[in-house]
Parts: structure tokens; sequence; C-alpha cells
């Protein structure tokens, strides 16, 4: 069974660090794309970027390059999604999904998505 | 940067038909899918590649992709329908989401 658990929720200052997890199992984690999507509260998903953890190819959406880092570490079938400076603008659910190669590509699994709350 | 878009509210009887557009330049020429999301629960791919069905979809769920605009149809929509939904392409290598669609089965 394909599984995405990401890490727990977390609350945070502004100004901190956080790294947060997407773990993959029950599938070959090297052979799919790990994407990020943020959805702020009562909002839309908004998609953030995507890694391929083969090769650790990585696609930042315009709106987020520069804000976030999206990582892997395909020997334990993880991905990271961090920040270095949160700001209470970045409170949000954030989900991982997995992603198949190829044209036309779609989440066919979601992560449960972790609560991020930064608040002083 | 590439917009989707789509009205933010869409209502329908029971039984009847709900259409939900999403539009965007020339989207005929990009793969569109679209995703369901329940009050708190991770979304579901439910259209892929435009008009394809991941396993487990209903039928009464279908997609069409022409010109600027993606539409997607429900059949005899049903009461656990009403969800958020969300269509989505890709530009640049980038994805992009349209800005959701909340459908009301009255």
């Amino acid at each position: 069974e394909v599984q995405l658990v990401q890490s727990g929720a977390e609350l945070k200052k502004p100004g901190e660090s956080l790294k947060i997890s997407c773990t993959g199992s029950g599938y070959i984690f090297t052979n799919y794309w790990i994407g990020w999507v943020r959805q702020m509260p009562g909002k839309g998903l908004e998609w953030m970027g995507i890694i391929y953890p083969g090769d650790s190819d990585t696609r930042y959406s315009p709106s987020f390059q520069g804000q976030v880092t999206i990582s892997a570490d395909k020997s334990i079938s993880t991905a990271y999604l961090q920040w270095s400076s949160l700001e209470a603008s970045d409170s949000a659910l954030y989900y991982c999904a997995r992603l198949p190669s190829g044209s036309g590509s779609y989440v066919d699994y979601w992560g449960q998505g972790t609560l991020v709350t930064v608040s002083s | 940067s590439y917009e989707l878009t789509q009205p933010p509210s869409v209502s329908v009887s029971p039984g009847q038909t709900a259409t939900i557009t999403c539009s965007g330049d020339k989207l005929g020429e990009k793969y569109v899918c679209w995703y369901q999301q329940k009050a708190g629960q991770s979304p579901v791919a439910i259209i892929y590649q435009d008009n394809k069905r991941p396993s487990g979809i209903p039928e009464r769920f279908s997609g069409s992709n022409s010109g600027n605009t993606a539409t997607l149809t429900i059949s005899g929509t049903q009461a656990m329908d009403e969800a958020d939904y969300y269509c989505q392409a890709w530009d640049s290598r980038n994805g992009v989401f349209g800005g959701g669609t909340k459908l009301t089965v009255l």
C-alpha cells in the first residue's frame, strides 16, 4: 500500500527555522516525483515545487523560489520542505504529494498534511 | 505567470448535472487534472490527462479540455459530491492550480 506520512504539526516563532518531512512507503521512492502544496487557512491549493528523489532534480514555482528549500534523502525515502526564517504568513497546511513521471502527470497520492503555525 | 480561473461557487440539485469550468490561455494545449477536496481531508484526484479517471472514481465524473477552457462534469450529482474542486495544469514545468470551486448540492 502506497503511503506518504508527514511529520506532525509545528508551532514556531517568527524568524525561526523549520524542516518538515514526508516519508514514502509501499513504492520505489526514487521513481516518482514528490511535490509540496500549500493551503492557507480557508484558501485554495498552491503549488510550491517538486523534487525527483532519483537525481534530486528540483523545480520551484515562481512564488516560492528563494522562500523555501525542497530536498530529499532517498536512503530513507523522505522528502523535506524547509524554511530558514519563518514569517507569520507561512502559517498554513502543507501537503506532500506523489506524482508519476511523464507528460500530464498528476498527484496520485497525497500526504495527510502538516499544519504549520507561526506566531509570536 | 500562468493563471487558471474557476468560478468560486457552483450550486446543483441532487440528481442533476454539475459543470465546473477552468479557464487559461491555450489551456487546451496542456493536460488538465481535477482534484476533489472534502472538508478536513486531503485532496483526491478525480480526473487526469483531461478526461481519464483514476481507479475507484465513479463514472459520473468526466472531463474535457479544448481551446481555453477545461470542464469537469458531474452527472447525477450526489450529496457526497459536495466539496471543493480544483483544476491543475503544468506551465513551463511548474504546477498551477485554479482558485477552486465550492460545489454545493442543494
